[in-house]
């Protein structure tokens, strides 16, 4: 069965730092990965999703995931972190049916000025 | 293109009450779902359908009735509310499985006392 775990419920950087949020994922078919993001009181936005043969995945507001299928990873990064980016970042893999996704607990991401 | 919209934005029920959310979607999507969150727990899954008519259980769908009359709406309905289902709900719909992303209404926050 397919699962995310999202290492670390609680990140914080400063402004202009690297922004590294951390995904894992269990799967026994080759996945599809997401990262949303929530900001506070809306529903959740599409950063960006993986696609097949690809390695670094580019996404909106400066966003990319590296995926390592040797480490069954799929970590989110930017290169220097907005104030903007506060928000609540979520990993998802696709399940077996239905095409439901199946989410990480979330991370929340703090921007210190 | 107002995407997905869910009705009501907030209700505060009392325990054994009943009531209905509905989402629409103007996407023309097959698939449907409608997800909760809670603190520290993520989204799970609690029905979703794969087209008009049908329906299928989550991860959470004990306490909770769907229907898909029409393509466009996806009902969720509380028999009798508990406390325990004090949650955020969410809708999300998409075009199909792959890397289809979910596209997600801006949630309906419920308490119930």
């Amino acid at each position: 069965a397919q699962s995310v775990t999202q290492l670390g419920s609680h990140v914080s950087v400063s402004e202009g730092a690297l922004v590294l949020l951390r995904c894992n994922y269990s799967s026994s078919v080759p996945p599809y990965l997401f990262w949303y993001v929530q900001y506070p009181n809306q529903g959740l936005q599409l950063l960006l999703k993986y696609t097949t043969g690809a390695t670094l995945v580019k996404g909106i507001n400066g966003f990319e995931a590296e995926f390592k299928k040797s480490e069954t990873s799929f970590h989110l990064t930017k290169p220097s972190a907005h104030m903007s980016d506060a928000a609540e970042y979520f990993c998802a893999v696709r399940g077996n049916q239905g095409g439901k996704l199946i989410f990480g607990q979330g991370t929340e991401l703090s921007v210190k000025p | 293109n107002a995407g997905v919209t869910q009705t009501p934005k907030f209700r505060v029920l009392k325990t054994g009450q009943s009531m209905t959310l509905l989402c629409a979607q103007d996407m023309n999507h097959e698939y449907m779902y409608w997800y909760r969150q809670d603190p520290g727990m993520g989204l799970r899954l609690i029905h979703y359908s794969v087209g008009e008519g049908t329906t299928a259980k989550g991860e959470v769908p004990d306490g909770y009735n769907v229907s898909r009359l029409k393509k466009q709406n996806f009902l969720l309905g509380l028999e009798s509310a508990a406390p325990s289902q004090t949650s955020v709900y969410f809708c999300a719909s998409s075009a199909g499985g792959g890397n289809s992303p979910l596209h997600f209404g801006n949630g309906t926050r419920l308490t119930v006392t």
